[in-house]
């Protein structure tokens, strides 16, 4: 049972660029949430998600910052325009319900680098 | 707004001995969740031991346990028998129940489990 599986793994992109990060979660999870690491800082919420429905974008930057999860497909985390305080690891969790009171799976993350 | 505070940066221990690693949070909620996440250099997040704050009996996973002192808002992870794939970041987290699954994390404290 493969773990939640993000790709890229690394992220190269010139300001102005877009990014778009994906998340595939475990088999069986319909639930999804994106966090960002900032360098040297502990990870913070962005988005919630389940299958075609945005639960909660509350972390979300209001601009550039866009996130779906498809009926089909992996979730996307877009940043569009991207600027060097974008630079961070970019980390997605899933799980079977959407209190996560159990704690979350979490992918091994993408590192953006804003160059 | 709960917040999460990890007061040590940086630890290091001989392998084989026992660490803790100290978490205090802020929260005006009776119900809760807390965990701590280690993060090796691979960057996987990776969920070491839970506690739900009903309980009084403090959690315990193999050569990992937790000291919580609700009164005190404390919950610090002690590491027995230190082994060198120890050596990784380790992050406290707060959930509160209907937060939508939001993790609050603390910045972190890097261990180094010397041989």
């Amino acid at each position: 049972n493969a773990g939640v599986m993000q790709n890229p793994r690394h992220l190269v992109r010139r300001r102005g660029q877009e990014a778009r990060l994906r998340c595939s979660p475990m088999k069986g999870h319909s639930h999804v949430y994106w966090y960002r690491q900032l360098p040297e800082e502990g990870l913070k919420f962005m988005v919630y998600l389940q299958k075609e429905n945005i639960i909660d974008e509350s972390g979300m930057p209001k601009e550039r910052f866009s996130a779906e999860f498809p009926k089909e497909g992996p979730s996307i985390l877009r940043i569009q325009q991207v600027v060097r305080g974008d630079s961070a690891a970019y980390f997605c969790a899933s799980s079977t319900t959407g209190t996560g009171t159990r704690g979350y799976t979490f992918g091994s993350g993408t590192r953006l680098t804003v160059v | 707004a709960q917040t999460v505070t990890q007061s040590q940066p940086e630890m290091s221990v001989q392998e084989a001995e026992t660490v803790t690693l100290s978490c205090t949070y802020d929260t005006s909620e009776n119900n809760y969740y807390l965990f701590w996440y280690k993060q090796p250099p691979s960057r996987q997040m990776i969920l070491v031991i839970r506690q739900e704050a009903y309980k009084q009996q403090n959690a315990t996973e193999n050569r990992f346990s937790v000291n919580f002192q609700k009164a005190a808002k404390s919950f610090s992870l002690k590491i027995s028998d230190s082994q060198l794939g120890d050596t990784a970041m380790y992050f406290c987290a707060f959930m509160k129940p209907g937060s939508q699954g939001n993790l609050i994390f603390g910045k972190g404290t890097k261990l180094s489990v010397k041989p």
